[in-house]
């Protein structure tokens, strides 16, 4: 079955660039009718959409968070990443990669719980 | 805050019947757009539980059924049981934000 696995720092200081990367198995990044996508929880809270990037390079980001997103992907690792810039306290959170599907999101990761501390 | 609204909390007795609303407006449920259910049990990431409004993906119990009418919507769970405490979120789209939002979430509590 379709599995997606999480990893990166967990710990980013202020002011940093969070960066984490998804590892797809089961699929194919390159897949016609799959979109892979970044979502976000903070501690207690409901899930943020973040953002997705086709296999064409194409994306579509969170107006809220644009200016400093960038997702990226490598086909040739079948990986998709996550590039988020100035980060602060507020951008702690579970960061969770997943596929989705005619607007639904399935399967999830397991999920990064990523800390913005000094 | 999100844009769709849930209650905080319901609880029931095992075996009961128990509903959680998704309210919207008309820039997203009531715009057409389908809503989705997830389910959270603690400490794992959220699993699709009904997509297009009311499609049970497959391995998903018929205990869950899910409803949508205007500007809100509904999943409905039957014959609760004990292993259906964790937390339950909708989500949509929303043409004004140009974005996916997810409900403020609901925790369902067997008594």
């Amino acid at each position: 079955q379709v599995q997606l696995q999480e990893s990166g720092p967990g710990l980013v200081k202020p002011s940093e660039t969070l960066s984490l990367t998804c590892t797809v198995s089961g699929d194919s990044v390159t897949s016609d009718n799959s979109y892979w996508t970044w979502i976000r929880q903070p501690p207690g809270k409901e899930p943020e959409w973040i953002g997705y990037i086709f296999y064409t390079g194409s994306t579509n980001y969170n107006p809220s968070l644009e200016r400093r997103v960038t997702i990226s992907v490598d086909t040739s690792k079948n990986q998709f990443s996550l590039r988020l810039t100035s980060v602060t306290a507020a951008d702690t959170a579970v960061y969770y990669c997943a596929r989705e599907n005619i607007n639904w999101f399935d399967p999830w990761g397991q999920g990064a719980l990523v800390t913005v501390s000094s | 805050q999100s844009v769709l609204t849930q209650p905080p909390s319901v609880s029931g007795a095992p075996g009961q019947r128990v509903t959680i609303s998704c309210t919207g407006s008309s820039s997203n449920i009531g715009a057409g757009y389908h809503v989705h259910w997830y389910q959270q049990l603690p400490g794992t990431a959220p699993k699709l539980l009904i997509y297009s409004n009311n499609n049970r993906p497959s391995g998903v119990p018929d205990r869950f059924s899910g409803s949508k009418s205007g500007t809100s919507a509904s999943l409905a769970i039957t014959g609760l049981q004990a292993e259906d405490e964790a937390d339950y979120y909708c989500q949509s789209r929303d043409s004004s934000l140009s974005s996916y939002v997810f409900g403020t979430g609901t925790k369902v509590t067997v008594l």
